[in-house]
């Protein structure tokens, strides 16, 4: 089994739609949990950081962990073109090893 | 320079060469760490220096040779490379895992991504 899953898409959503996107994980240990986007031929850049269970929100992005059921999420609002890119969840326990999903391509049509 | 840079950006070698990759974080950061990205694959953890110290080496072939001068710089040295090897190469930088309360998110550089012809 894998440490933590991700569908990888493709996903398509038209401008201004709310975008949901998942990870699950097997590791009941993790505690900290991010979610990157990634561009074209660029490095991930970090959008958001959370520790344990619970809601985050940044703008119009909101991250949601819940560690009972071991799934976190990434609501994307009102979105935009600028969006397209591939979205990656990570985790990890104290320490330096870091787990991450396959990534999830999304496109936003104007 | 801000965040964290590598170089080259670009790099196409064929097997018998001998080439470097260059990171360097201006974060005041103590671990770093060289990824590889395939195509429809996870990230996957090369490397991992904290506090200069190598820390994990998750079974990377001889092939990739890590060096960590100091904790602002990182290379990852490159010889009889295979077709295989051609991809995104991303360095990251963290606090360390000596990080007051756990937090420990880590920044990547662009990548440098690499061909092996």
């Amino acid at each position: 089994q894998k440490e933590v899953e991700q569908d990888p898409g493709p996903l398509s959503v038209p401008e201004g739609a709310i975008v949901s996107l998942n990870c699950t994980y097997s590791n009941s240990a993790f505690q900290y949990f991010m979610w990157y986007r990634q561009y074209s031929r660029k490095g991930p850049e970090l959008l958001m950081y959370t520790y344990s269970s619970g809601n985050k929100e940044d703008g119009r992005f909101t991250a949601q962990v819940d560690k009972s059921s071991k799934y976190i999420s990434l609501f994307i609002r009102d979105s935009q073109p600028s969006d397209s890119a591939t979205y990656l969840c990570a985790m990890h326990r104290a320490g330096n090893q870091f787990y991450f999903g396959t990534g999830t391509s999304l496109t936003v049509i104007p | 320079e801000t965040g964290v840079t590598q170089t080259p950006r670009h790099l196409v070698m064929g097997m018998t060469n001998k080439k470097s990759l260059k990171c360097e974080q201006h974060l005041g950061h103590n671990a770093m760490y060289w990824y590889k990205q395939s195509a429809k694959k996870p990230l996957e953890l090369m490397f991992v220096y904290n506090f200069k110290e190598q820390t994990e080496n998750n079974s990377v072939p001889s092939r990739f040779s890590p060096e960590c001068p100091n904790s602002s710089h990182l290379f990852l040295h490159l010889h009889t490379l295979q077709p295989e090897d051609s991809a995104l190469y991303l360095c990251a930088s963290s606090q360390g895992s000596l990080s007051v309360g756990g937090r420990n998110e880590q920044f990547f550089g662009p990548g440098t991504r690499l061909t092996v012809l």
